[in-house]
């Protein structure tokens, strides 16, 4: 079993769309949670940033951590073709810039 | 402000050769970070620099080392280099335990 498990996808929605993102993972000691946007031929983009449990809204963004399930998940509102990358949740144990594990991504394509 | 920088883009080199990154940290970031990601995955951690020393190491063999500079940008090294070491090279800064900020790597092809 990998310490985090992420579904690749590829997941296609209409534009304005409610859009899931989760990933699971197995390591208890996780802390800090992270999701990443990856467009094509460019490096992770930080979206959000949690630490320990709870729910972080940001704009047409909210990321929620449940510890007691081992499960994360990004949701993005009225999503825009603007919105198509992949998604990558990374997680570590003692900070939130240290050693991240991260799940394999999930590709997402919105259509106008 | 800066973004991380990482240079060149692109590289071709031969099995068994050797190959050295560069990073440029973003401004005002002490701590650089190496990943690997080969198609298709998410990164893999490859080792943590602060203060110019290595502080932290994923499960990479030592042909993989680096240097980090007083300035605080860095250099990724390979040698031997083999097939499956075809993959994006990240290089990431950040200050004290915040998230990182990725650059967008260097994509070495290994033949």
């Amino acid at each position: 079993q990998k310490e985090v498990e992420q579904d690749p996808g590829p997941l296609s929605v209409p534009e304005g769309a409610i859009v899931s993102l989760n990933c699971t993972y197995s390591n208890s000691a996780f802390q800090y949670f992270m999701w990443y946007r990856q467009y094509s031929r460019k490096g992770p983009e930080l979206l959000m940033y949690t630490y320990s449990s709870g729910n972080k809204e940001d704009g047409r963004f909210t990321a929620q951590v449940d510890k007691s399930s081992k499960y994360i998940s990004l949701f993005i509102r009225d999503s825009q073709p603007s919105d198509s990358a992949t998604y990558l949740c990374a997680m570590s144990t003692n900070q939130a810039g240290t050693a991240l594990i991260f799940g394999k991504g999930t590709t997402l394509s919105v259509s106008s | 402000e800066t973004g991380v920088t990482q240079s060149p883009t692109h590289l071709i080199k031969t099995r068994g050769q050797q190959v050295t990154l560069r990073c440029s940290s973003q401004s005002g970031h002490n701590t650089v970070s190496w990943y690997q990601q080969a198609l298709g995955q998410g990164p893999q951690f490859i080792f943590q620099y602060y203060r110019e020393e290595e502080n932290g190491r994923g499960n990479f063999p030592p042909r993989f080392s680096g240097l980090q500079f007083p300035n605080y940008s860095s250099e990724l090294n390979v040698n031997a280099l083999e097939l499956d070491d075809s993959a994006l090279y990240l290089c990431a800064s950040s200050l004290g335990g915040s998230p990182l900020h990725f650059g967008n790597g260097t994509r070495l092809t290994v033949t």
